[in-house]
């Protein structure tokens, strides 16, 4: 079946922009995470949800980055008035189960954001 | 939270060669998964390995829960081999997050 994807693939923003990032997971999974990957760097943990509910979302930089997934499956990572600094790649996985515990996590292509 | 230590930062092999990769954790996990970043940047599952041994054509990877550490073996590389091995945990409390490592950047030349 299809796996986790991410739209868009690349994006370019002017510093002080707003953009919206989104991500399908495969479909059935309960458990959805953003993550933000700096050059050089192991991916960041930003966000959770189990299902629609955004059950951690202490890994988000700042109040400029806000996330939700309204009905459970597709979720959207919005970031407000863009920084140089927001610039990384950002990685969305799903997993099957809730919880988190034993259940494996599935990565998307990432979209890479870059500010100028 | 949870540490997590991968060594060698950087490996460079000859096609053929075998290599061993280690990743260390500083706390109980739950979650134990190995990665390959390809050049465009995905995330391709190896492992889900938070303890025990799995095989998987020419790879390996071995989890000792109890002394917090992980292998991954790769045998007989080829130069699509290339690219960065992240091992990622979750665990000292959270079981859902995973932390990753710095990883380790393999190059296999021809």
């Amino acid at each position: 079946g299809a796996g986790v994807s991410q739209s868009p693939r690349y994006k370019v923003a002017k510093r002080g922009q707003d953009v919206a990032l989104r991500c399908d997971p495969i479909s059935g999974h309960v458990s959805l995470f953003w993550y933000q990957q700096a050059l050089g760097q192991g991916p960041e943990f930003l966000t959770y949800f189990q299902n629609e509910a955004q059950l951690d979302k202490s890994g988000l930089p700042s109040d400029r980055f806000f996330a939700e997934r309204p009905e459970g499956s597709v979720s959207t990572l919005k970031i407000q008035r863009t920084q140089q600094e927001d610039s990384a790649v950002y990685l969305c996985a799903s997993s099957p189960r809730g919880g988190g515990a034993y259940n494996e996590q599935f990565f998307g292509p990432g979209t890479r954001l870059t500010v100028l | 939270g949870i540490q997590v230590e991968q060594s060698p930062p950087d490996l460079i092999l000859q096609e053929g060669a075998n290599s061993t990769l280690r990743c260390n954790f500083s706390d109980s996990v739950n979650n134990l998964q190995w990665f390959h970043q390809n050049p465009w940047g995905q995330l391709i599952n190896l492992f889900y390995i938070p303890s025990g041994t799995k095989q998987n054509g020419r790879l390996s990877a071995t989890t000792v829960a109890t002394e917090r550490y992980s292998l991954l073996y790769i045998s007989s590389s080829q130069t699509t081999d290339s690219g960065v091995y992240f091992c990622a945990v979750s665990g000292g409390g959270s079981n859902y997050k995973l932390t990753f490592g710095k990883g380790t950047l393999l190059t296999v030349n021809p």
